[in-house]
C-alpha cells in the first residue's frame, strides 16, 4: 500500500514564523502535491511537483514555496505565516507513466494555526 | 479552468438505505479522469472509486457505483446498503489525463448514515 505520512498532525504557530511542512511518500511517486483544505472550500492546490527540483504553482501559491531535493520529500514553506494560512494543509502522491495514473493518495493532513 | 460543483452540502441516511451524491463538472477537454474521495472523521483522504472518460461503462467498487453522464458532464455516486462507517466528507474531483497536475475538487459533501 502506499503510505504518505507528513510530519505533524497539529501545528501551533506565531504570525511572521517561518513554518515548514513536511511531506514523504514511500512509493516511488513523481508527482506530489500540496492542498489546503478549508470548510466549505473543498481542496485547493498550493504547488505541485512533478520531479526532483521541479515544482508548478497550483491554483493559491501566494504566501507559500516549496522544496523538493529528494524524490520521496516534498515540504511546502510558509515563508511569513498569517493568521489566514490557518487551514489544514494536505500532501498527496500520484505515480507518472504507469497505471492508475491520476490517482492520488493524500498523508493524513497537518492542522496548522497560526496566532 | 475546470470546476466541479457538489450541490448537496449536507445529506442524511438511515442505515441500510441507499444514498446518491450528486456532481457535476466543467471542462473542455475530452480525456480526463473523474474521482470520487471519501474523508471520515479521522482526516484520512481515501480513494472510493475512479473513472477514466473515454470508458463509457460506469464504475462500481463493491457497495459504490457511479452513474457517469459524459455528454450531461454529471458524476454522481451510488452508495448502495449504506453502513455506519461510511458517514463521513466525501468529495469528487477531476484530473486531467496525464497525471502530473493536481486535482480539482469540490467543495464537498457531508453524509450522515443514521442507526
Amino acid at each position: 500500500d502506499v503510505k504518505v505520512t507528513q510530519s505533524s498532525r497539529y501545528l501551533v504557530k506565531r504570525t511572521g514564523e517561518k513554518v515548514f511542512l513536511e511531506c514523504v511518500q514511500d512509493m516511488d511517486h513523481e508527482n506530489m502535491f500540496w492542498y489546503r483544505q478549508d470548510p466549505g472550500l473543498g481542496l485547493r492546490l498550493i504547488y505541485f511537483s512533478y520531479d526532483v527540483k521541479m515544482k508548478e504553482k497550483g491554483d493559491i501559491p501566494e504566501g507559500y514555496s516549496v522544496s523538493r531535493e529528494k524524490k520521496e520529500r516534498f515540504s511546502l514553506i510558509l515563508e511569513s505565516a498569517s493568521t489566514n494560512q490557518t487551514s489544514m494543509y494536505l500532501c498527496a502522491s500520484s505515480p507518472a507513466g504507469r497505471e492508475p495514473t491520476d490517482t492520488q493518495y493524500f498523508g493524513p493532513g497537518t492542522r496548522l494555526t497560526v496566532l | 479552468a475546470q470546476t466541479v460543483t457538489q450541490s448537496q452540502p449536507e445529506m442524511s441516511v438511515q442505515e441500510a438505505e441507499t444514498v446518491t451524491l450528486s456532481c457535476t463538472y466543467d471542462t473542455s477537454e475530452n480525456n480526463y479522469y473523474l474521482f470520487w474521495y471519501k474523508q471520515p472523521p479521522s482526516r484520512q483522504m481515501i480513494l472510493v472509486i475512479r473513472q477514466e472518460a473515454y470508458k463509457q461503462q460506469n464504475a462500481t467498487e463493491n457497495r459504490f457505483s457511479v452513474n457517469f453522464q459524459k455528454a450531461a458532464k454529471s458524476f454522481s455516486l451510488k452508495i448502495s446498503d449504506s453502513q455506519l462507517g461510511d458517514t463521513a466528507m466525501y468529495f469528487c474531483a477531476f484530473g486531467s489525463r496525464g497525471g502530473a497536475d493536481g486535482l480539482t475538487f469540490g467543495k464537498g459533501t457531508h453524509l450522515i448514515i443514521q442507526p
